[in-house]
């Protein structure tokens, strides 16, 4: 059983322009959130969605946004990229909203150059 | 806002010996606590959960953490450290009523094991 699956692992952009991070939950799981965690820090929330729709959001500006398809993966969009983007993007699912039986994927490595 | 606190940025111990890794946290009501560990370029893996009930929690790996109301803190101790414990360490609080779900970590701790 495939667990949470992140694509791209590792990706480097250039200031200013947008990035698409990828994640597919694990089976069986509705909810997906997501972390920022810049290098020697803890991950910190960004936003989750569950039925397509943002239900919570972390202390981040609009360039973060995301998506949630019908078939539970999501993406995130951040624009406008900054050197202080740069960080390791986590996504975590989880069965039903509400539930902290979260399983996290790997991860996608964003440095900003 | 809750928030967590984990004093130490780096413990190093030696192969064998107990572990205790620190943790305190700051929330209004009866909080949801967790322990996640995290090995080099891999994402979160949950150790232990504190919810409500007995205070001493057992977790994999031969983890456990006891919940300590009056000094806000949830330690995670091992008894006997082996070298594939090396690696780095979340403490979790997980808030409730409308922020349910959301988690907020801590600094983090890395761990050193020595042979």
């Amino acid at each position: 059983d495939a667990g949470v699956t992140q694509s791209p692992t590792h990706l480097i952009k250039t200031r200013g322009q947008q990035v698409t991070l990828r994640c597919s939950p694990k089976s069986g799981h509705d909810t997906v959130s997501w972390y920022q965690q810049a290098l020697g820090q803890g991950p910190q929330f960004i936003f989750q969605y569950y039925e397509e729709e943002e239900r919570q959001r972390g202390n981040f500006p609009d360039r973060f946004s995301g998506h949630q398809f019908p078939n539970y993966s999501s993406e995130l969009n951040v624009n406008a990229l900054l050197l202080g983007d740069s960080a390791l993007y986590l996504c975590a699912s989880s069965p039903y909203i509400g539930d902290y039986g979260y399983t996290f994927g790997s991860g996608t490595r964003l440095t900003v150059v | 806002a809750q928030s967590v606190t984990q004093p130490d940025i780096h413990i190093t111990v030696s192969e064998g010996a107990s572990l205790e890794l620190r943790c305190n946290y700051s929330y209004g009501a009866t909080p949801y606590l967790f322990w996640y560990v995290q090995s080099p370029g891999q994402g979160l893996q949950l150790l232990l959960k504190y919810f409500s009930g007995d205070t001493l929690v057992q977790g994999i790996k031969g983890f456990e953490a006891e919940f300590k109301r009056s000094q806000s803190s949830f330690n995670l101790r091992k008894p006997s450290v082996h070298w594939s414990d090396a690696a780095e360490y979340f403490c979790a609080v997980g808030a409730g009523g409308t922020s349910y779900g959301k988690l907020t970590f801590g600094q983090g701790t890395i761990l050193t094991v020595h042979p």
